[in-house]
C-alpha cells in the first residue's frame, strides 16, 4: 500500500492560480523529491529537499521538507497551461533505504 | 547526458511467453531502481540495487519476476511466464548514490494479451 499520502488527488483550476499540493507519512524521511509527469513520459525531477525545514524554489516551484520529516509540500505560483500534468512527492524511508511514491496529484489548467 | 535509457519502449507479448526489459542507468550513478506503473495502484517499487548489488526486492510481485544487474551500466527486469495482469508501464530510474535525486527513463509499456 501507499507510505506516502498525498494530496489532493487533483486539482481542476483557473490559470494564474496559485497551487498547493502535500504529502504526509508516519515514517521519517531522509529526502523528498518531487516529481511531475506526462503522458507517455516518465517522472521528471523538479525540487530535491535534503533537510528537515529546507524550503527551495525553482522558477515558480517552491516546495518544503517539513520539520517532522514526515511530510512536504509543493506550491505552484501563477499557474499556466503548461502546468498540467501528474505531480508527484516521493521520498527516501529513514528506514529500508526505499524510494516511495505518492498516489500523484492530477493537475489540469483552464485558459 | 543521454539519461536513463530503456528498451524497448513498447512490447506486445502473448500470455505465457518470457519477456526481458533493459535499462541502462545514467553512468556513474550507483543506484537503480525500478518501478512498475498502473492506474489503480500507482508507481511500486519493485526492487532496487546498489552498487549492481540487490538490496530489497520485497516488491516484486511473484517469483514470476526477476531482475539482474551485471554490472554497473545494465540492468534487466524479466518476466516468466506473462500474464495478462503483468500489463503496465515499467520505469527504470538510477540515482548518484542512495538519498540523492533518482531520474527516471521514459518506460516501457508491457500488453499482455
Amino acid at each position: 500500500g501507499q507510505q506516502l499520502n498525498q494530496s489532493p488527488q487533483s486539482m481542476f483550476i483557473q490559470e494564474g492560480e496559485d497551487v498547493s499540493m502535500n504529502c504526509t507519512s508516519s515514517s521519517i524521511f531522509n529526502t523528498w523529491l518531487w516529481y511531475k509527469q506526462e503522458p507517455g513520459e516518465g517522472p521528471v525531477l523538479l525540487i530535491a529537499l535534503y533537510k528537515a525545514g529546507e524550503l527551495t524554489s525553482n522558477g515558480r516551484l517552491t516546495a518544503q521538507f517539513g520539520i517532522t520529516r514526515k511530510d512536504s509540500f509543493l506550491n505552484i505560483s501563477a499557474s499556466i497551461p503548461s502546468d498540467v500534468g501528474i505531480y508527484f512527492c516521493a521520498g527516501y524511508m529513514e528506514y529500508g533505504n526505499k524510494l516511495v511514491f505518492g498516489a500523484g496529484t492530477i493537475l489540469r489548467v483552464k485558459s | 547526458d543521454a539519461g536513463v535509457i530503456q528498451s524497448p519502449r513498447h512490447e506486445v507479448t502473448e500470455m505465457g511467453q518470457e519477456v526481458t526489459l533493459r535499462c541502462k542507468p545514467i553512468s556513474g550513478h550507483n543506484s537503480l531502481f525500478w518501478y512498475r506503473q498502473t492506474m489503480m495502484r500507482g508507481l511500486e517499487l519493485l526492487i532496487y540495487f546498489n552498487n549492481n548489488v540487490p538490496i530489497d526486492d520485497s516488491g516484486m510481485p511473484e517469483d514470476r519476476f526477476s531482475a539482474k544487474m551485471p554490472n554497473a551500466s545494465f540492468s534487466t527486469l524479466k518476466i516468466q511466464p506473462s500474464e495478462p495482469r503483468d500489463s503496465a508501464v515499467y520505469f527504470c530510474a538510477s540515482s548518484l548514490r542512495w538519498n540523492t535525486e533518482a531520474f527516471f527513463g521514459q518506460g516501457t509499456r508491457l500488453t499482455v494479451v
